[in-house]
């Protein structure tokens, strides 16, 4: 079965504005994970977030998870140019030790 | 802060050759993975790798691709004989522990077969 489909496929804003990207499931999970990956380029773990915690911070990334809704958000505050990037989102099913990526979100922050 | 290192960053080869993708893992870690990206698509799963054995395996990860930890710091992948369909971007990672939860990956392989 599919995880982690991100939307929106793609999200162009100014910079300085926020950024919200989203992430459904249809398995449980033990934990979350939001990646970045500069063109052409290899995977950044930005965050993992818990199947028991329903908020994270770091830095300027906020991660949200509903379990019940088996969907997860990540929120860019305050974007740079240098925040332009695909945005993942990984699952790791429960009882699974590998982690199942979504398509992504390609994000452009325009200057 | 430690990383996942990948060796060769781009190879060509003719299709039919054999090719070997070579990964330093983070030292302390347990678990190991191989994943692709073909160019524009989603990061597909082929293979864990867990106390010196395939722990599993996608539908991808055929009789073709092999892996093999052949010390204690290296972890290959080896594709037999090279489809032009393999093209891609292949990514090394590694998990510390179940625990952790966090894998990371190193910079990735690119591969071109033609």
């Amino acid at each position: 079965s599919q995880q982690g489909e991100e939307d929106p496929q793609a999200l162009s804003i100014q910079e300085g504005e926020n950024a919200t990207m989203n992430c459904s499931y249809k398995t449980s999970i033990n934990n979350l994970q939001w990646y970045r990956q500069n063109s052409g380029r290899g995977l950044v773990h930005l965050i993992l977030i818990r199947s028991n915690e329903r908020e994270k911070h770091s830095g300027r990334l906020r991660v949200t998870l509903d379990t019940s809704k088996k969907s997860s958000s990540l929120l860019i505050t305050a974007s740079r140019a240098a925040d332009t990037a695909s945005y993942f989102c990984a699952t790791d099913p429960y009882r699974d030790d590998k982690i199942i990526f979504g398509k992504g979100t390609r994000l452009h922050i325009l200057p | 802060e430690p990383e996942v290192t990948q060796t060769p960053s781009h190879q060509v080869t003719q299709m039919g050759q054999e090719v070997i993708l070579r990964c330093v893992p983070i030292s302390n870690h347990l678990y190991f993975y191989w994943y692709r990206q073909i160019l524009g698509q989603k990061v597909e799963f082929l293979v864990s790798f867990y106390n010196n054995e395939i722990s599993e395996k996608s539908e991808i990860f055929d009789d073709q691709f092999s892996v093999e930890r052949p010390d204690g710091s290296n972890f290959t992948l080896k594709i037999r004989s090279t489809k032009l369909e393999d093209s891609a971007m292949y990514f090394c990672a590694s998990l510390k522990d179940e625990w952790t939860g966090t894998i990371y990956f190193g910079e990735g392989s690119w591969l071109t077969v033609v």
